[in-house]
């Protein structure tokens, strides 16, 4: 399998549950980044991870806790989630460093009940 | 803190029209700009970067941008749209010392009428 793959596609959750959306990329790249498309407004960087090691942190709430355990996979760890946080979120990879473009994934559509 | 703005949020053309996306940015430093785009039901790929160099960049699909660094912008255009062309729009921008941190505009979605 080739380029950046994400999974589940699709997931319903209770604001009480704990779930974990999977990104892994088939591309030898060294940075991953996990983005929040919600509906009219503009993609949202949450997370940076360069060489494994989380460089960027966008003020991102607790509830979201990413985990990178190698340059290949990167996850999501979801606890205790709101309605807001309904979105589709993005996974994308990369080459480390600035002007380097990014390959993005199909995305999880989460739904928060 | 940068930002970055697109003007039109849905674009409606019929096939030939000419197309163009306006992109204004914040940020005074240097800066390495994009255009992403969306097809339905696809990934967001990459239509065109600019780094430096040329500010008339071209990217696939007869895609084109120029960068305007008096004006902070980086529009997108097309002389002539196809019906295959209807997708979102996205522009992003990454300052150079800011490692691979894109910040996008809100998106333009553009409807191409046969």
């Amino acid at each position: 399998e080739t380029g950046v793959t994400q999974t589940p596609r699709h997931l319903v959750m209770g604001m009480t549950n704990k779930k974990s959306l999977k990104c892994e990329q088939h591309l030898g790249h060294n940075a991953m980044y996990w983005y929040k498309q919600s509906a009219k407004k503009p993609l949202e960087l949450m997370f940076v991870y360069n060489f494994k090691e989380q460089t960027e942190n966008n003020s991102v709430p607790s509830r979201f806790s990413p985990e990178c355990p190698n340059s290949s996979h990167l996850f999501l760890h979801l606890h205790t989630l709101q309605p807001e946080d309904s979105a589709l979120y993005l996974c994308a990879s990369s080459q480390e460093g600035s002007g380097n473009e990014q390959f993005f994934g199909p995305g999880t559509r989460l739904t928060v009940l | 803190a940068q930002s970055v703005s697109q003007h039109n949020h849905h674009v409606i053309l019929s096939e030939a029209a000419s197309l163009e996306l306006g992109c204004n940015y914040s940020y005074g430093g240097t800066v390495n700009l994009f255009w992403y785009v969306q097809y339905p039901g696809q990934h967001l790929q990459l239509l065109l970067k600019y780094f430096s160099g040329d500010p008339l960049v071209k990217g696939i699909k007869g895609f084109e941008a120029e960068f305007i660094k008096s004006k902070f912008s980086f529009n997108l255009r097309k002389p002539s749209v196809q019906w295959s062309d209807t997708a979102e729009y996205f522009c992003a921008v990454n300052a150079w010392n800011q490692g691979g941190k894109l910040i996008f505009g809100q998106g333009t979605e553009l409807s191409v009428k046969p």
